[in-house]
């Protein structure tokens, strides 16, 4: 099956940096992916979508200073957390739709562990 | 705007049983995708199941069925003979046919299994 990655799969960061996650799909394009917040026990909260190429749709009351989203490639979409705070401590998941027609099927990084000290 | 509701913060199952977990949903659209989505303690999301509304008879993969009910907006999701591996958080999701890729989640419900 279709295989999408996410590096790192944890990272610890002093409050006040940024940090990069990246979500690569292995082995299709993926013009659109989907960056995804989830807290412990929680559901998966939609944060923005990443467009290939253009600029990327973010969810209300989704900081888009904070959280930039770069879609530079049809594999590559980066979310970077700028000036890190211990709220924004939380797991970070990216997914990816395979662009084919009727295809309806999502495929799930494994997910980032972010950690602000 | 869709909605996904899961009632069931928890349920527990004895191993080899059977469990219902409950999913509604609220659209205005008559053509979306319905899916559970299973994220075990590792917090992969794994696809276990998928419906297309369009069609009528229920999915059934293995030892996971749904309950499809188009008019009420259900879609339950039947786990037989229960494993311990069955253990996780479980997700209803929908998903709009026509306007984009976007999957709009329920809250989950965490089942665990029993030995």
């Amino acid at each position: 099956g279709a295989v999408v990655s996410q590096h790192p799969s944890w990272v610890i960061c002093k409050s006040g940096t940024s940090v990069k996650i990246e979500c690569r799909s292995l082995d299709f394009q993926a013009t659109t992916m989907f960056w995804y917040r989830q807290f412990p026990k929680q559901s998966l909260m939609l944060m923005a979508t990443s467009n290939e190429g253009s600029k990327a749709t973010y969810e209300q009351g989704v900081e888009k200073d904070k959280f930039l989203i770069n879609h530079a490639s049809l594999t590559l979409s980066t979310l970077t957390v700028t000036s890190a705070h211990p709220e924004d401590s939380s797991f970070y998941i990216c997914s990816a739709p395979m662009d084919r027609i009727n295809s309806y099927e999502q495929y799930f990084g494994p997910g980032t562990r972010l950690t602000v000290t | 705007a869709q909605t996904v509701t899961q009632s069931q913060p928890e349920m527990s199952v004895q191993e080899a049983e059977t469990v219902t977990l409950s999913c509604t949903y609220d659209t205005s659209e008559s053509d979306y995708y319905l899916f559970w989505y299973k994220q075990p303690p590792s917090r992969q999301m794994i696809l276990v199941i998928r419906q297309e509304a369009y069609k009528q008879q229920n999915a059934t993969e293995n030892r996971f069925s749904v309950n499809f009910q188009k008019a009420a907006k259900s879609f339950s999701l039947k786990i037989s003979d229960s494993q311990l591996g069955d253990a996780a958080m479980y997700f209803c999701a929908y998903r709009s046919a026509r306007y984009g890729n976007k999957l709009v989640f329920g809250a989950g419900t965490i089942l665990r299994v029993k030995s």
